[in-house]
């Protein structure tokens, strides 16, 4: 595997329900972002991590709530989440100091 | 007033042609600049970045900065149909010193489409 990995690539989901999206990078990147990508709207920042430290929340409602285990996983949990949060979510990496990212493929999700 | 703002478009050219795709962005002590491509339904891939005023050529791109105007471009020359896809351009924060550092604020995107 290489680059920036994202699971599962679609989800559907009912208001009630708890899931997790999944993201894994193979660069060595010590960087590791969430942005939420709606239609019409620019790339929306959500959690930073930077060597597995949460650096930045962008008020993002507690539904989503990131887990950074170690340098190379990144998660999200959902819960109880509303219609219009949904979306594209695109995990990305990149090296502390540099700001060329790399994006997985990202996770569609839908909230039905 | 935005922080990053680009014209959605669509912006229509024809293959062969020069596609312009022009970026401003509020925050005057920014100091990165990024433009990625998205096709639809996938992820954005970072095709060229600028970090000093003037211009950057890389193959058929060339980005160029103009901080004192807050403005920066991307010119495709020879544009092919494959180049049709969502142009994003990003920003890094001024404050861009510490933890934080490499958070990028996105605009909305440019919607480009070279026609045959």
């Amino acid at each position: 595997e290489t680059g920036v990995t994202q699971t599962p690539r679609h989800l559907v989901m009912g208001m009630t329900n708890k899931k997790s999206l999944k993201c894994e990078q193979h660069l060595g990147h010590n960087a590791m972002y969430w942005y939420k990508q709606s239609a019409k709207k620019p790339l929306e920042l959500m959690f930073v991590y930077n060597f597995k430290e949460q650096t930045e929340n962008n008020s993002v409602p507690s539904r989503f709530s990131p887990e950074c285990p170690n340098s190379s996983h990144l998660f999200l949990h959902l819960h109880t989440l509303q219609p219009e949060d949904s979306a594209l979510y695109l995990c990305a990496s990149s090296q502390v100091g540099k700001s060329g990212y790399t994006f997985g493929s990202g996770t569609r999700l839908t909230v039905v | 007033q935005k922080e990053v703002e680009q014209n959605s478009g669509p912006l229509s050219v024809p293959e062969g042609a020069i596609a312009s795709l022009n970026c401003t962005y509020s925050d005057r002590g920014s100091q990165s600049f990024f433009w990625y491509r998205q096709y639809s339904g996938k992820s954005p891939e970072l095709i060229m970045f600028i970090y000093s005023n003037g211009d950057k050529e890389d193959g058929r791109f060339t980005a160029q900065l103009n901080k004192a105007s807050q403005y920066v471009s991307l010119l495709i020359r020879d544009s092919q149909p494959s180049d049709s896809a969502t142009y994003l351009c990003a920003v890094t924060p001024s404050n861009a010193g510490g933890t934080s550092y490499g958070k990028l604020t996105f605009g909305q995107g440019t919607i480009l489409t070279v026609h045959p």
